[in-house]
């Protein structure tokens, strides 16, 4: 079945640093890939998605990637603000079945300090 | 425009007792999910729906029930409480394609003692 998996956490970066967290998936036919974001005590928001392989999606300073070669989605922002504190969550929508459930990965804290 | 409402914010219930946690939306999408998320393991499916009187269960059914008898609301039905349902439940929505965003409420913290 499908399947997500993302770097495991916590994340602690400086102001200001570069952020990657790398996203790989298994899955059979084209899904489509999102990430999501969970601020404390909030439910999931949409931050980026991409439908298709060489895909770029992007939002708020950050960007990823749809690689369909190394079925990759990684995360990435060039800079990062302690707004940005937050879980981020890797998924797939699968291209099969009745249904356009969401598979998640498990989550990646990121903290940033001032 | 509320988007996704969910209630309660909270809730603690005894082994054994049921509770329905709500969900409404006014966004006028067909399809609706319950998933629950537990600690470090992300979020699953429980039950979904593609419309009014269409539901069908996810891969975590076990110990719920769901109805769909209007396109706005999705309730959520825990019979007999285990501990192993202690949760934060999410209902979301989607307009109906597979590439649609689903668009989440702010969850429902659940502790079954």
């Amino acid at each position: 079945g499908d399947s997500v998996t993302q770097m495991e956490g916590p994340v602690t970066l400086s102001e200001e640093a570069f952020l990657t967290i790398n996203c790989t998936y298994t899955a059979t036919g084209y899904p489509s890939l999102f990430w999501y974001v969970q601020y404390p005590g909030e439910g999931l928001q949409l931050l980026l998605k991409a439908t298709k392989a060489d895909d770029k999606g992007s939002n708020k300073g950050f960007e990823a990637t749809y690689r369909k070669e190394t079925t990759s989605f990684h995360l990435e922002k060039g800079s990062v603000q302690v707004s940005d504190s937050a879980v981020y969550f890797c998924a797939l929508s699968g291209s099969g079945g009745s249904n356009y459930k969401l598979t998640f990965g498990k989550g990646t804290l990121l903290t940033v300090n001032p | 425009n509320a988007g996704v409402t969910q209630t309660p914010k909270f809730r603690i219930l005894k082994i054994g007792q049921s509770m329905t946690l709500q969900c409404t939306q006014d966004m006028n999408h067909n399809y609706m999910y319950w998933y629950r998320q537990d600690p470090g393991m992300g979020l699953k499916l429980i039950y979904y729906s593609v419309g009014a009187g269409i539901t069908d269960k996810g891969e975590v059914p076990n110990g719920y029930n769901v109805s769909r008898s209007t396109t706005e609301d999705f309730p959520l039905r825990l019979e007999l409480a285990a501990p192993s349902q202690t949760s934060v439940y999410f209902c979301a929505t989607q307009r109906g394609q597979r590439t649609d965003t689903q668009y989440f409420g702010p969850g429902t913290r659940l502790t079954v003692l």
